[in-house]
């Protein structure tokens, strides 16, 4: 079972379209993070949330933390090809970060 | 380019075969890590590195070994490779042990047949 359940696992829509992907957990974390993943490369991280109910934005990306911390959601406006790839969400443990399994995301031209 | 580099970039085994997989980065980062990823269920820890000179368990230790050679280096060592242990293998660093935001390196592929 993974701490951190991202959904929908996999999601492909056309460009311009908006979507919001989610990260839920049982679990409370000090911090959570977004990262995005291209073939063949590691992850990069997008941004840190870390005060219940903060929202960031980057650019079409809106970011936000749940109230109790234990959830958040990505929203991406106008999404574009570019947007392509696997949408990571990573939760603050002990010592290190929990990662969920990841949302495939896929923009079509 | 400052970050993280992983060599190799793919590698295929035999089983029972050993090798090592090197991780290097040039940010001054304290803490390194290796992580395993697989279909379906995510990124998982390996081991870490919060400082030189200590390395600890993560959440599948087994059938692994690491070395924190000096700041820059944190290498991971398959002894005897199962077919199990296929995947793409990421090493990370960040500047300290509760900082936030890991720096990813672009990982190796592993295939044990």
């Amino acid at each position: 079972t993974q701490l951190l359940e991202q959904s929908p696992q996999f999601l492909s829509i056309q460009e311009g379209e908006n979507l919001t992907v989610y990260c839920n957990s049982s679990s409370v974390f000090s911090s959570l993070q977004w990262y995005r993943q291209e073939p063949g490369e590691g992850p990069v991280l997008l941004v840190t949330v870390v005060t219940g109910g903060e929202v960031k934005k980057l650019k079409r990306l809106t970011f936000q933390f749940g109230d109790a911390r234990k959830d958040s959601s990505l929203h991406i406006t106008a999404a574009q090809p570019g947007d392509t790839g696997l949408y990571l969400c990573a939760g603050a443990g002990n010592n290190d970060m929990r990662f969920g399994a990841g949302t495939r995301l896929t923009v079509k031209p | 380019n400052a970050g993280v580099t992983q060599t190799p970039k793919f590698q295929v085994l035999k089983t029972g075969q050993s090798m090592t997989l090197q991780c290097a980065q040039d940010m001054n980062h304290n803490s390194m890590y290796w992580y395993r990823q697989d279909p379906g269920m995510g990124l998982r820890l390996i081991y870490y590195s919060a400082s030189e000179g200590t390395t600890d368990k993560g959440e599948v230790p087994n059938g692994y070994n690491v070395s924190r050679l000096n700041k820059r280096e944190f290498s991971l060592r398959l002894e005897s490779a199962a077919p199990s242990q296929t995947s793409v293998y990421f090493c990370a660093s960040r500047t300290s042990l509760g900082g936030y935001g890991y720096t990813f390196g672009s990982g190796t592929r592993l295939t044990v047949v």
